[in-house]
């Protein structure tokens, strides 16, 4: 059964650090990795999508890596804002339509 | 209107109502999927269509019904819901399978079943 696993829970930072969140799944083969971004009452939205092939996707102050063969994941997020406060979930489909998602992580950057 | 959007985005129902949420995507997306998301818990898939075809039941009581019309449009029918039932419902859709493909996700359905 695939599994992915969120730690910390919950990561309170200062305004202007860069951070990083973690994600790591118990099977290696995975068709892809997405990140979304989870505002309070709020739908996802994707931030980051890295296929199977790739080892990283950047976009503006995120960078996000996979390593399948350690079954890892990570979110950098450089100069945080408390703009970027949030829940960010990672997700990843081992069959072609099932995003089996972790549980988050709670990010609150303090102003 | 863009992206994909839900309604209602609150409801409130007694155990023996007869309700429905509805999601609609504004994408020309051909995948549509039913989450539900609980204090807690992670977000897990109940429902997945594929070109209007059901591909993913991920073994969810009957008491909740899907419908997906065209692949523009998917509905979800509660009926004789149970208190543990109360949930964020979310309604994504993507160009085809998920294995390959960005989903969008809409805005969500609170529900609070009596």
């Amino acid at each position: 059964k695939q599994e992915v696993t969120q730690i910390p829970a919950a990561l309170s930072v200062p305004e202007g650090e860069n951070l990083v969140l973690n994600c790591s799944f118990t099977d290696s083969a995975i068709y892809n990795l997405q990140w979304f971004r989870q505002d309070p009452g709020k739908g996802l939205t994707s931030l980051l999508l890295i296929q199977s092939s790739q080892r990283e996707q950047t976009s503006g102050r995120l960078n996000a890596s996979l390593d399948k063969s350690s079954g890892r994941s990570t979110l950098y997020i450089a100069a945080s804002q408390p703009g970027d406060s949030a829940t960010y979930l990672c997700a990843g489909p081992w069959r072609s339509e099932k995003l089996v998602f972790g549980k988050g992580t709670k990010l609150t950057v303090n102003p | 209107e863009t992206g994909v959007t839900q309604t209602p985005r609150h409801l409130v129902m007694g155990m023996t109502n007869k309700k429905s949420l509805k999601c609609e995507q504004h994408l020309g997306h051909n995948a549509m999927y039913w989450y539900k998301q609980s204090a807690k818990k992670p977000l897990e898939l109940m429902f997945v269509y594929n070109f209007k075809e059901q591909t993913e039941n991920n073994s969810v009581p009957s008491r909740f019904s899907p419908e997906c019309p065209n692949s523009s449009h998917l509905f979800l029918h509660l009926h004789t819901l149970q208190p543990e039932d109360s949930a964020l419902y979310l309604c994504a859709s993507s160009q085809e399978s998920a294995s390959t493909d960005t989903q969008y996700f809409g805005p969500g359905t609170r529900l609070t079943v009596l």
